[in-house]
């Protein structure tokens, strides 16, 4: 695609539910980044995929967070019985090889809010 | 202490000026920085990037950078109202970004 595309754009959720956050990164790119942004802050780095092969899970808050990007192209965020300090707005971004210094491109983010 | 430090401002500056943007980090062992800009709503974009001391020009977009000093900059030139944005600063390791608070540039007319 074009960019890379995060669904859904907003998510609403009751405390205690499960939900799933997709993103389909640029078509080809190696690396894919989730982060979470809470209002008023920067972004906050959870998990990093080198193709399928989760490298990098040191950001994730707690065992209620899982991603996964099975076949190395969309990935998967998904958040177990939800916490209102789980609302943010959660960042996709993909960087076309693995390498330092590449130029991260951001999807839109899913903004979550959690009654 | 936050790996990477910037004032949260808001910076005001009327059209024209320039616009001085300021971040400090704490790993010695970053590799590269980068500044990104976010509006109001939006997904943060790439605005410049450095990876060696000194300074980087593009456009009206100067940055600097003192790995001595642990330092990184942004000067904004003839700031516009629609540069008007969140400036984050943002320093790799390896492939990890960790990214600052951001400062809030407000370009008055």
């Amino acid at each position: 695609g074009a960019g890379v595309s995060q669904s859904p754009r907003y998510k609403v959720a009751k405390r205690g539910q499960d939900v799933a956050l997709r993103c389909d990164p640029i078509s080809g790119h190696v690396s894919l980044f989730w982060y979470q942004q809470a209002l008023g802050q920067g972004p906050e780095f959870l998990t990093y995929f080198q193709n399928e092969a989760q490298l990098d899970k040191s950001g994730l808050p707690s065992d209620r967070f899982f991603a996964e990007r099975p076949e190395g192209s969309v990935s998967t965020l998904k958040i177990q019985r939800t916490q209102q300090e789980d609302s943010a707005v959660y960042l996709c971004a993909s960087s076309e090889r693995d390498r330092p210094n590449e130029k991260l491109f951001f999807g839109s983010g899913t903004q979550l809010s959690v009654l | 202490q936050k790996e990477v430090e910037q004032n949260s401002g808001p910076l005001s500056v009327p059209e024209g000026a320039i616009a001085s943007l300021n971040c400090t980090y704490s790993d010695r062992g970053s590799q590269s920085f980068f500044w990104y800009r976010q509006y109001s709503g939006k997904s943060p974009e790439l605005i410049m990037s450095i990876y060696s001391n000194g300074d980087k020009e593009d456009g009206r977009f100067t940055a600097q950078l003192n790995k001595a000093s642990q330092y990184v900059s942004l000067l904004i030139r003839d700031s516009q109202p629609s540069d008007s944005a969140t400036y984050l600063c943002a320093v790799g390791r390896f492939q990890k970004l960790v990214f600052g608070t951001g400062t809030r540039l407000l370009v008055s007319p």
